[in-house]
């Protein structure tokens, strides 16, 4: 069974940079895209983007000039910073694998921008 | 960008009623939609992809239908379980949307 885990500081500064993890268990990073979305309290989900074992990104253009993605294949794991956060970017960040739709979950680490 | 609109935003039920939860798509995605369901706390679990293609594990009271840009989940015989928020995606462009959830709470 595919598992994954979201890992990072739950309380962030404004104006600084967000970093999390994911560690995926159970599967290869080598196969499939692996992607983070986030979901403000009470709201929809939104999708900031992807990554390929081969390092192959894609991104929201809403946050496309702030995100950035990395891939570490010998630890199994993914990683998401998002630069200049503000109080909006407070949310629960999802890591998940892309198999065109989302088939894994991570279970969501709470980010809170604040200072 | 697709915009994806649910609806309705919340529907009150009784266990083992059956419920139809609708999903509009700004423009045409084929039948590259997904269905999710996020019980209070947790993460989304996929239901269904493919529009009509149950995901392992997912209880045959699931199904889904619609292609183009109008798409329905069936809850048939509703379980105590499935309260919860479901989710609509599309993945016929970028970047990925979803709507905005319904909710199904116990009337």
């Amino acid at each position: 069974q595919v598992q994954l885990q979201e890992s990072g500081p739950g309380l962030v500064k404004p104006s600084e940079t967000l970093s999390l993890t994911c560690t995926v268990s159970g599967d290869s990073i080598s196969s499939y895209y692996w992607t983070w979305m986030r979901q403000p309290a009470g709201k929809g989900l939104e999708w900031i983007g992807r990554i390929s074992a081969r390092g192959n990104t894609d991104y929201s253009p809403s946050l496309k000039s702030r995100v950035t993605m990395s891939i570490d294949t010998s630890k199994n794991q993914f990683s998401l910073e998002l630069n200049s956060v503000t109080a909006a970017d407070t949310a629960m960040y999802f890591c998940a694998r892309e198999n065109w739709y989302f088939d894994f979950w991570g279970r969501g680490t709470l980010v809170t921008v604040s200072s | 960008e697709i915009v994806m609109t649910q609806s309705p935003a919340t529907l009150s039920v009784s266990p083992g009623e059956r419920v139809t939860l609708s999903c509009r798509a700004s423009q045409g995605v084929r039948s590259n939609l997904a269905w999710y369901q996020q019980r209070p706390g947790q993460a989304p679990r996929l239901l269904i992809y493919g529009a009509s293609t149950r995901a392992t594990g997912i209880p045959a009271r699931f199904s889904g239908s619609g292609s183009g840009t109008e798409f329905t989940l069936t809850i048939n015989s509703l379980q105590s379980e499935d309260f919860a928020v479901y989710h609509c995606q599309q993945y016929s462009n970028w970047p990925r949307t979803f709507g905005q959830g319904t909710k199904v709470e116990i009337k």
